[in-house]
């Protein structure tokens, strides 16, 4: 069975850092892109990145480009995606979730992150 | 990167056929089959019911149907039950490994 668990959300301040981990198992997980989407509070869902296979090949949104970083290792099963320089508008559930040919299938439960003062 | 464009709200009576409408730019949902639909109920992590524009993953109910022609993708929701109560996302892929989310319908069963 597919398992996906997001880890790493929390309470952070504007300006701040945060780590998300998405630990993976169930599946040949280095043959599998990963991806991040996320949803703010009574909001509807973000696409926000996703990374290839290998690791080698990352895709940002616009909203996110340039302060996020997408990884992985292998080795563990693990996708993560690096937050900095947080905002309000960021406060959202993020899940991971696997791109599959027209879509995101399956998803974790999600972990929020909240930036406030 | 537009959002995809879906009515906010959309309701039936039990036993009704509804229909969410998801429309998109050319660079997006018009160019590509790869268009997929989500349910979300309250709480709840959102579930893939649609993909490649038409088709539905095991175990999903025949009642959820999808279409597609030019740059509008359509969900349909046949015999309509107070379990189909929730929301409801199409998504689309963008083009160069990105994605785009439609603003999400909430379906209301009366």
């Amino acid at each position: 069975e597919v398992q996906l668990l997001e880890s790493g959300g929390g309470l952070v301040k504007p300006g701040g850092s945060l780590r998300l981990s998405c630990a993976a198992s169930g599946f040949p997980f280095s043959s599998y892109a990963m991806s991040w989407v996320r949803q703010a509070p009574g909001k509807g869902l973000e696409w926000v990145s996703s990374i290839s296979g290998t690791g080698t090949k990352t895709y940002y949104a616009e909203s996110v480009k340039g302060r996020f970083t997408i990884s992985r290792d292998n080795a563990l099963n693990t996708v993560y995606v690096h937050m900095n320089s947080l905002r309000g508008d960021d406060t959202a559930v993020y899940y991971c979730a696997i791109p599959v040919t027209s879509g995101f299938d399956p998803w974790g439960q999600g972990t929020l992150v909240t930036v406030s003062s | 990167q537009s959002a995809l464009t879906q009515p906010a709200s959309v309701s039936g009576s039990p036993g009704e056929s509804i229909t969410i409408s998801c429309t998109g730019t050319r660079s997006d949902s018009g160019n590509y089959r790869h268009v997929s639909w989500y349910q979300q109920h309250p709480g709840k992590v959102p579930k893939l019911i649609i993909y490649e524009a038409t088709n539905r993953p095991s175990g999903v109910s025949h009642r959820f149907s999808a279409s597609k022609s030019g740059n509008t993708a359509s969900l349909t929701i046949s015999g309509l039950q107070s379990e189909d109560e929730a929301d409801y996302y199409c998504c689309s892929y963008a083009g160069s490994s990105t994605w785009v989310f439609g603003g999400g319908t909430r379906v209301t069963v009366l």
